[in-house]
């Protein structure tokens, strides 16, 4: 168990529609990942927040959009979805910056979101 | 980050030490390899990270050579679940930074 708590497991939905994916990161952990991971595109990094603070983007749609709250968990938010939108979606956390030398990240189980 | 090369296919019987190579030759003075798994859609699992000495924990070795140009993972005694696949990566150490994951190399295990 890596400690990094994602809901829902699955989630179905139809095109056109919104959802809300949640993300709890490991006790002390400040940094939040979000990874898709489809068929045929392997893991792709999308977003990263840090103590509630947006600190990378990868290559999220304009369509797609996190946040991470005061007490750390994340949400990511996917609106007016397509078929191509389904896709298994990570969360990881990893420590604080400081002192967090090369610390590693850990993943949790992942949510799989089927467009139809 | 430094690109890393993986074979993309290996088999290894049970029992015996998969060893998995990654080429990583444009690695910088101030990036970790980083070594993940991923069983079955599964989320990547963490096994084990390393600078420029060689590193053991409960999981596996990591040895990287001289020059840092290449490394490679050795599960000493794989097991059925063993099989995944395995991601090279190299990160830059310093802060809390995402990692770029590529294709991995699909590891079997066989009885």
């Amino acid at each position: 168990d890596s400690g990094v708590t994602q809901t829902p497991k699955h989630l179905i939905t139809a095109t056109g529609q919104r959802v809300t994916l949640r993300c709890s990161p490991r006790s002390g952990d400040l940094s939040v990942y979000w990874y898709q991971q489809s068929l045929d595109q392997g893991l792709q990094f999308l977003i990263q927040y840090y103590n509630g603070e947006e600190r990378a983007k990868g290559n999220i749609l304009e369509r797609f959009s996190a946040q991470q709250f005061p007490d750390l968990h994340s949400e990511l938010n996917l609106s007016s979805l397509e078929l191509g939108d389904s896709a298994l979606y990570f969360c990881a956390s990893s420590a604080s910056l400081m002192g967090s030398y090369n610390s590693p990240l850990h993943f949790g189980n992942g949510t799989r979101l089927t467009v139809t | 980050d430094a690109k890393t090369t993986q074979p993309p296919s290996m088999d290894c019987a049970e029992g015996r030490a998969a060893n998995l190579p990654c080429n990583h030759s444009t690695i910088s003075g101030n990036e970790y390899v980083y070594w993940y798994r991923q069983i079955h859609s599964q989320g990547p699992q963490y096994i084990i990270h390393g600078l420029k000495n060689n590193e053991t924990n409960e999981m596996a070795s990591l040895i990287i050579t001289e020059d840092r140009k290449s490394s490679t993972l050795i599960l000493p005694h794989a097991t059925l679940r063993d099989t995944a696949v395995y991601y090279c990566i190299v990160r830059v150490g310093q802060g809390a930074q995402k990692l770029v994951f590529g294709q991995g190399t699909r590891l079997t295990i066989n009885p």
